[in-house]
């Protein structure tokens, strides 16, 4: 069945520095891809979303691109900051847009 | 923005109570979805719902039910609560994609 796959945190950055989190997904058919972002004590917030193959999504300096042929949606920011600090989820939905899948969390820590 | 509303940020309950936790949207979607957060295990899905009144189970139903009444309102029922079921419940929603969540409750039970 589909599922999704993030690397395992925690990950400890410093202020500025650059971010990858990875994610790979298994999936028939078409899937969209998800960036979601939980801050300390709130829900999940959608970050990025890309729908189909080659699709760079983007929002807040952060960027994903959505690779086929590496079945790979990498999370990716060039310079972070302290209020970036939370647990990023990558998910997928299915092509009919009703089962979502999502990966186990990446805890991002970043200190001044 | 579409706005998921649960009823409360923290529940303390006791072992043996039967618990109902709340969840409303305001943008009329169809599918919501119930998932409890553990530390490691990411999200799982517990029930979800495409219309009003029809329910499914997700990957760990035991132990709990849910109520569809009104096309806004998704409830979760924990029958009799036990101390396993201590986590973060969270509800979503979503027409299609993506899902949007709500804040969460943090349920405790002692």
């Amino acid at each position: 069945g589909d599922s999704v796959t993030q690397m395992e945190g925690p990950v400890t950055l410093s202020e500025e520095a650059f971010l990858t989190i990875n994610c790979t997904y298994t999936a028939t058919g078409y899937p969209s891809l998800f960036w979601y972002v939980q801050y300390p004590g709130e829900g999940l917030q959608l970050l990025l979303k890309a729908t189909k193959a080659d699709d760079k999504g983007s929002n807040k300096g952060f960027e994903a691109t959505y690779r086929k042929e590496t079945t790979s949606f990498h999370l990716e920011k060039g310079s972070v900051q302290v209020s970036d600090s939370a647990v990023y989820f990558c998910a997928l939905s299915d092509f009919n847009g009703n089962q979502f899948y999502f990966g186990t969390g990446t805890s991002l820590t970043v200190i001044p | 923005d579409v706005k998921v509303t649960q009823s409360s940020r923290y529940l303390v309950k006791r072992t043996g109570e039967k618990v109902f936790l709340e969840c409303v949207q305001d943008m009329d979607h169809e599918n919501m979805f119930w998932y409890r957060q553990d530390p490691g295990l990411g999200l799982r899905l517990i029930y979800f719902s495409y219309d009003v009144k029809m329910k499914e189970k997700g990957d760990i139903p035991e132990g709990y039910s849910v109520s569809r009444e009104k096309k806004e309102r998704f409830s979760l029922i924990l029958e009799s609560a036990s101390t396993n079921q201590t986590s973060m419940y969270l509800c979503a929603s979503s027409l299609r994609e993506p899902q949007h969540f709500g804040d969460g409750t943090r349920l405790s039970i002692l």
